[in-house]
């Protein structure tokens, strides 16, 4: 079992929508989460950190869920623009670990 | 802001051939790692270091050696390319692992 897993996906979702992705992670003592967007196989760019009382970002909300050993990442009125993919990462034992990303298609 | 920088962007390489991909990044980071990404896997951590001297294995070390002789420094070796290692490379760096990633831009590596 991998250490961080994630849907693949592709998440099709009407411009407008409220889409939400999780990801799980096998290593109850890690301390630090983030979401990263990525285009087209370009590099990674850091969304938000995830921290343990949750987050906000505009239309982007990031929960951590230490008790079930998931972060989860809510877009609200999606735009045309946030089709990527959508990768967690998490602090494993002095290493950062990727999921395998999730894709989202924002339609017209 | 130069950040991380990766060269070259793209190689190619034939089986058996060895080469290096170099990583710089001049934010002073301790934390600097390697990663390859192929379709519908995601990122895989490769080999990280955190600090001049120290190095250690990710989840895919299989045919990669690094070394960090320098805090700004963090080659990639690959020491008898295969077809299997045809991927693209990210480095990253940062303070600490508690801190987001830097990423440079990648290196597009096709093995024939």
């Amino acid at each position: 079992r991998k250490e961080v897993e994630q849907d693949p996906g592709p998440f099709n979702v009407p411009e407008g929508a409220t889409v939400a992705f999780n990801c799980t992670y096998s290593n109850s003592a890690s301390q630090s989460f983030f979401w990263y967007r990525q285009d087209c196989r370009k590099e990674p760019k850091l969304l938000m950190s995830v921290y343990s009382s949750g987050n906000e970002d505009g239309r982007f909300t990031a929960q951590l869920n230490r008790a079930s050993q998931y972060i989860s990442l809510l877009i609200r009125d999606s735009k045309l623009s946030d089709s990527a993919t959508y990768l967690c990462a998490v602090d494993s034992s002095y290493k950062l670990i990727f999921g395998s990303g999730t894709r989202l298609l924002v339609r017209p | 802001n130069a950040g991380v920088t990766q060269t070259p962007k793209f190689q190619v390489l034939k089986t058996g051939q060895s080469m290096t991909l170099q990583c710089a990044q001049d934010m002073n980071h301790e934390y600097m790692s390697w990663y390859r990404q192929d379709p519908g896997m995601g990122l895989r951590l490769i080999h990280y270091s955190v600090g001049a001297g120290i190095t250690d294995q990710g989840e895919v070390p299989n045919g990669y050696n690094v070394s960090r002789s320098t805090t700004e420094d963090f080659p990639l070796r690959l020491l008898s390319a295969a077809p299997s290692q045809t991927s693209v490379y990210f480095c990253a760096s940062s303070a600490r692992t508690d801190q987001p990633q830097h990423f440079g831009d990648g290196t597009r590596l096709s093995i024939l």
